[in-house]
């Protein structure tokens, strides 16, 4: 069973940074395996702002292009989400999320971390 | 970017009660629709994905329909635990965009 766990977030004023980790368990994230962050701001719908392939190709949001970067650590099955640059409207819940299949198919989530951005 | 309208945004219905929510995209995209529930501070969880095709564990009253650009999420006979909040999900391209969202209440 796929178990995915976030960790890393907090509160951070507006133009600051900030690293999300997503501990994953039940699968190995060098093999066939997509990984994706996918962002809620309070009271809103769900985003996908950030995925990394098995062939180490990514893909960004608009809304982060540039100021996000996604990694992933083979040697100890966790996924990272870099966040420089950051606004107030990147406050939100950040969840992990495996891809189970098809393309765009989030499969399994972790529990999210809450990231603030406020002064 | 594919356009991505759900409605209705929030309901009132009874347990026993058949509830449908309904999706539409700009553009068609075959089957490359999914569905997803979220209960109050949890995950969303994945109930429907390739327009009707039941994930694993996903009680049977949950089904889905549609092509192209309108698409279904049907539950039969509601239940208490299927209070919650639902959004559908084009997986046709980047950025696999998600709905607005319904919120499912009790009447």
């Amino acid at each position: 069973e796929v178990h995915l766990v976030e960790s890393g977030g907090g509160l951070v004023q507006p133009g600051g940074s900030l690293r999300l980790s997503c501990a994953a368990s039940g699968l190995t994230l060098s093999y066939n395996n997509y990984m994706s962050w996918v962002r809620q701001a309070p009271g809103k719908g769900l985003e996908c702002v950030s995925v990394i392939q098995t062939g180490g190709t990514t893909y960004y949001a608009d809304s982060v292009k540039g100021r996000f970067t996604i990694s992933r650590d083979t040697s100890n099955n966790t996924l990272y989400l870099q966040m420089n640059s950051l606004r107030v409207e990147d406050t939100a819940v950040y969840y992990c999320a495996k891809w189970s299949g098809a393309p765009g198919l989030f499969g399994s989530w972790g529990q999210g971390t809450l990231v603030t951005v406020s002064s | 970017d594919i356009q991505t309208t759900q409605s209705p945004r929030s309901l009132s219905a009874s347990v026993g009660d058949t509830v449908t929510i309904t999706c539409r995209t700009g553009r068609g995209i075959g089957e490359s629709f999914n569905w997803y529930q979220q209960k109050s501070g949890k995950a969303p969880k994945l109930l429907i994905y390739a327009a009707f095709r039941l994930q694993s564990g996903v009680p049977s009253r949950f089904s889905g329909s549609g092509s192209g650009t309108d698409f279904t999420l049907t539950i039969s006979g509601l239940q208490p635990e299927d209070f919650a909040t639902y959004y559908c999900q084009e997986s046709y391209t980047p950025p696999w965009t998600f709905g607005q969202g319904t919120k499912v209440e009790v009447k």
